[in-house]
């Protein structure tokens, strides 16, 4: 019954390769997330989702194109990707409208070689 | 500009101790919140803490407190009785009603408790 999943854990992938990452959350919550924690473990968001509609995107590559398939689901898939890309990429979910609590999935952590 | 800040270095806390970890935040949304959240060496983001910026009381959730001083913008988090498995990165952040509900992180505190 976890609350906000996502796969994989862990991703270890040569540059130039295109991966994805999938996220779930059950908490009926209508807004996901997708943060970068970078190696000085500062988070910072890229994209947000509301009812599968884009609402945030921040100054991201467009190599990165998060897909709400619904509201349940925000996926990220990476094409290209780069030394530079290598992270924690973590998943959220809420509620819209409020000043409620973010949700996190437990990550995954991207190594490009 | 950012809106988080967490300038304290690294800490090391004695077992059974408190410690208090700051954070100031900057605004002009009235209607806000203010958490705080764990990040274990295992690496997930854990969820302690929240305050509403109209709240008239000190969130409070076990051992976790929040020190909410408005006027100030600091939202220090208190840890009662330090235990080793409080040993993290600590992180601040705020989401404002009209900031499209994004969290907004401070740069996170170390605490290592000791035994």
């Amino acid at each position: 019954d976890t609350a906000v999943s996502q796969t994989p854990k862990y991703l270890v992938t040569q540059m130039g390769n295109d991966k994805s990452i999938k996220c779930e959350q059950n908490l009926g919550h209508d807004t996901m997330y997708w943060y970068k924690q970078d190696s000085k473990k500062f988070l910072k968001i890229m994209f947000s989702y509301n009812n599968k509609e884009l609402i945030i995107n921040e100054t991201v590559p467009n190599r990165f194109s998060p897909k709400s398939p619904d509201k349940a689901h925000l996926n990220l898939h990476i094409n290209s990707l780069e030394l530079g890309d290598s992270a924690v990429y973590f998943c959220a979910s809420s509620r819209t409208g409020t000043v409620e609590t973010q949700y996190f999935g437990p990550g995954t952590r991207l190594l490009v070689l | 500009a950012q809106k988080i800040t967490q300038t304290q270095p690294g800490m090391f806390v004695q077992e059974k101790e408190a410690v208090t970890l700051d954070c100031t935040y900057d605004t002009s949304d009235p209607s806000y919140g203010l958490f705080w959240y764990k990040q274990p060496s295992s690496g997930e983001m854990i969820f302690l803490i929240y305050q509403g910026s109209y709240d008239q009381q000190n969130a409070t959730e076990g051992r976790y407190s929040l020190n909410f001083q408005k006027a100030r913008k600091s939202a220090n988090l208190v840890i009662s009785a330090s235990q080793l498995g409080d040993s993290a990165m600590y992180f601040c952040a705020m989401r404002e009603l009209y900031g499209n509900n994004r969290l907004a992180f401070g740069k996170g505190n170390q605490v290592v408790v000791i035994p």
